[in-house]
């Protein structure tokens, strides 16, 4: 147990409807990251926050998703107008401050759009 | 749970024998390295990791090297154990301020005991 949270950790869904999902990182790990990843894969990138700071976004990450990190600590991940293929497992990761780079991530939350 | 990597490389190997799983690289920029092991319906765990100023850095019961010059990473696996059984990934870093890893595909240790 890495001690960054997931919530849900398996959220089924019809497609066309919303879901949100949160991550609560380690306390005082300033930068965190949503990864994407679909079976036989490794984990792709989505976003990146420093602080609440949103810095960097994948261009995966469509006009359907958006990702908050209000003050900086737990963050949510939403998806409007699921489709089929949004099915992933959906990874939050983070760093703790300055000087580091290895990433801990949490447990994860296994959509199945329908 | 759900199975992690239904169709990867596989390597099987039998208990207590050395592990070695191969990783090969595209960025040349690349200046940061790291392996995870991944069990069924978890996230990614850290094992160990290296700086491209390294060849090759040692933790508890695993190794790993680095070749820059053919841009090949590898993590060596000691007396490899049942609960070693898993999907393995490596991950990149390129010093070119994009923060993110990239991915490899991953490898399936199997141990037979």
């Amino acid at each position: 147990d890495t001690g960054v949270s997931q919530d849900p950790r398996h959220k089924i869904t019809k497609r066309g409807q919303n879901v949100t999902f949160r991550c609560d990182p380690i306390s005082e790990h300033n930068r965190l990251y949503w990864y994407r990843q679909t079976l036989g894969q490794g984990p792709e990138f989505l976003t990146y926050f420093q602080n609440e700071a949103q810095l960097e976004k994948s261009r995966l990450l469509s006009d359907r998703f958006s990702a908050e990190r209000p003050k900086g600590s737990f963050s949510t991940l939403e998806i409007q107008r699921t489709e089929q293929g949004d099915s992933a497992m959906y990874l939050c990761a983070t760093i703790p401050r300055a000087g580091r780079e290895t990433q801990y991530f949490g447990p994860g939350t296994r959509l199945l759009v329908l | 749970g759900e199975s992690v990597g239904l169709h990867l490389p596989t390597l099987s190997v039998q208990e207590g024998d050395n592990s070695i799983i191969n990783c090969a690289y595209s960025n040349s920029a690349s200046d940061y390295f790291i392996w995870y092991k991944q069990e069924s319906g978890k996230g990614p765990q850290f094992i160990i990791d290296i700086r491209s100023n390294m060849d090759k850095r040692q933790g508890q019961r695993v190794t790993v090297l680095l070749n820059k010059t053919v841009k090949h990473l590898s993590l060596q696996i000691a007396a490899t154990q049942p609960g070693d059984s898993a999907v393995y990934f490596c991950a990149e870093k390129a010093d070119t301020g994009r923060r993110a890893l990239t991915f490899g595909s991953g490898t399936r240790l199997q141990v037979q005991p």
